[in-house]
C-alpha cells in the first residue's frame, strides 16, 4: 500500500524567511496530492492540492511542486507570517480520495 | 468553515466498551471517508463510504465498522474499545465526481480509560 514521508517534523524559521516542507510517496498510482495545514485542537484544512498531470502550483504565498519520477512532493511559503505556525500534512491518494498522510511537520515562526 | 458536522465533540469510554460517533456530510457530497488521528501524529485512513457502501478500507481491525444513510451520513462503530483507540476521529465529506477534494469535521475526541 501507499506509504508517505514527511520532513522535517519540526521547521523554525525567522517571519519574512520561506519555509520548505518535503514529502515522498511510494505508490506509482498516485494521482492527488493535497497539503492540510492543522491548528491546534482544530480540523485538517486545505491550502493547497496538485495532481499528477501538473508539475507545480502556485496561490499567493504557497506553492508545491511534484517530482513524479522521484516520487516527491514539496510545500513552499514564502514571506513567512506568526499566523502560518501550524502544523502542516501532506497526504497522496489514487483517483479514490483515500488519503494516505504524511506525520506532520510542526512549522514555527520567529518574531 | 465547512458545512460538515460531527457528534458528540468529546467522549470518555472505558475498554471493552463500544461507541458510535456520527458525522453529517456536506450538501450533495455523497461520500464520507473517516480518519483516525492520535496524538501528535498524522490522521490514519479508517475507511471510506460511497453511495451507503463501504469503497476501501485501511489498516484497521473488524471491530471498526461503518455505515451510510440514504441522506449520505454516516456512522463509525468501534466495539470492544482499547485504550489504544484514545484519538481524534475525524470524519470528511466530498464528491469524488467533482474535484475530489474533502472537507473535514471538526472532529470526535474519544478518551478511553
Amino acid at each position: 500500500g501507499e506509504n508517505v514521508e514527511q520532513h522535517p517534523s519540526t521547521l523554525s524559521v525567522q517571519e519574512g524567511d520561506s519555509a520548505v516542507i518535503k514529502c515522498t510517496y511510494s505508490d506509482s498510482a498516485s494521482n492527488y496530492f493535497p497539503w492540510y495545514k492543522q491548528e491546534l485542537g482544530k480540523r485538517p484544512q486545505l491550502i493547497i492540492d496538485i495532481r499528477s498531470n501538473v508539475g507545480e502550483k502556485k496561490d499567493q504565498r504557497i506553492a508545491v511542486t511534484l517530482n513524479k519520477t522521484a516520487k516527491h512532493f514539496s510545500l513552499h511559503i514564502t514571506e513567512t507570517q506568526p499566523e502560518d505556525s501550524a502544523v502542516y500534512f501532506c497526504a497522496a491518494s489514487r483517483s479514490n480520495y483515500q488519503l494516505i498522510w504524511g506525520a506532520g511537520t510542526k512549522l514555527i515562526i520567529k518574531p | 468553515e465547512t458545512g460538515v458536522t460531527q457528534s458528540p465533540t468529546h467522549l470518555i469510554k472505558t475498554r471493552g466498551q463500544q461507541v458510535t460517533l456520527r458525522c453529517s456530510s456536506q450538501s450533495g457530497h455523497n461520500t464520507v471517508s473517516w480518519y483516525q488521528q492520535a496524538l501528535g501524529q498524522g490522521p490514519q485512513f479508517i475507511f471510506q463510504y460511497y453511495r451507503e457502501e463501504e469503497n476501501g478500507r485501511g489498516n484497521f481491525p473488524p471491530r471498526f465498522s461503518g455505515l451510510q444513510f440514504p441522506n449520505y451520513s454516516s456512522e463509525l462503530n468501534v466495539n470492544a474499545l482499547e485504550l489504544d483507540d484514545s484519538a481524534l476521529y475525524l470524519c470528511a465529506s466530498s464528491f469524488p465526481e467533482g474535484a475530489g477534494e474533502q472537507f473535514f469535521g471538526p472532529g470526535t475526541r474519544l478518551t478511553v480509560l
